[in-house]
């Protein structure tokens, strides 16, 4: 299995408080990707990265923001979460000429 | 963007028979991999099956093989001798050489009969 972890794996908040999901790899490859997946949408890009500081929106990204300060760490920030965002979030990372590796998932819930 | 489509959201088969999986896309780029990914209930994605756009010759993991048409931009996914843990759904993706950004279908999910 790939070095990709993310914490936490749970998450309950209420509606309005800031959030931050943490995506921990030690493969050290350069691209990095939030996705966030909810039934009939399979998986959709919120955020990714493609080198330290550099980092680009998805799709999906309104109402989130990312930071990558180093090569192992991806960030994911809900300023102000919203009942809209609960969602199962995946990281994943990209190994050149290959596929992508997934995270465990962190299941997120906003009251 | 790119898109990718599955047109099958749920397929069944029983087990030890071959059921084959759809996937389209559309791309105007040349040089792209195409993925098939396997999510079990444990949620856990899993990466099948990989194809680059560049060979002719399908990819093929003991009893998942795809039959990649470039030309239509169609790209299936063939699971011969059904087994009951292959049930879960199943996802198309597809990866553009502009950032490595990665594109994917809605999801097929697989039931395998007993």
């Amino acid at each position: 299995d790939a070095g990709i972890t993310q914490s936490p794996r749970h998450k309950v908040t209420e509606t309005g408080t800031p959030v931050t999901l943490r995506c921990h790899q030690t493969e050290n490859h350069r691209y990095m990707y939030w996705y966030r997946q909810d039934p009939g949408h399979g998986l959709r890009l919120i955020h990714y990265s493609y080198g330290v500081k550099d980092t680009d929106k998805g799709e999906v990204s309104d109402g989130y923001s990312v930071s990558r300060s180093k090569t192992e760490d991806f960030l994911l920030t809900l300023e102000s979460a919203t009942s809209s965002q609960t969602s199962v979030y995946f990281c994943a990372i990209s190994a050149p000429d290959r596929g992508q590796y997934f995270g465990p998932g962190t299941r997120l819930t906003v009251t | 963007a790119q898109t990718v489509t599955q047109s099958q959201p749920e397929m069944s088969v029983q087990e030890a028979e071959t059921v084959t999986l759809s996937c389209t896309y559309d791309t105007s780029e040349s040089d792209y991999y195409l993925f098939w990914y396997k999510q079990p209930p444990s949620r856990q994605m899993i990466l099948v099956i990989r194809q680059e756009a560049y060979k002719q010759q399908n990819a093929t993991e003991n009893r998942f093989s795809v039959n990649f048409q470039k030309a239509a931009k169609s790209f299936s996914l063939k699971i011969s001798d059904s087994q009951l843990g292959d049930a879960a759904m199943y996802f198309c993706a597809y990866r553009s050489p502009y950032r490595n950004q990665f594109y994917f279908g809605t999801g097929t999910s697989l039931t395998v009969i007993p």
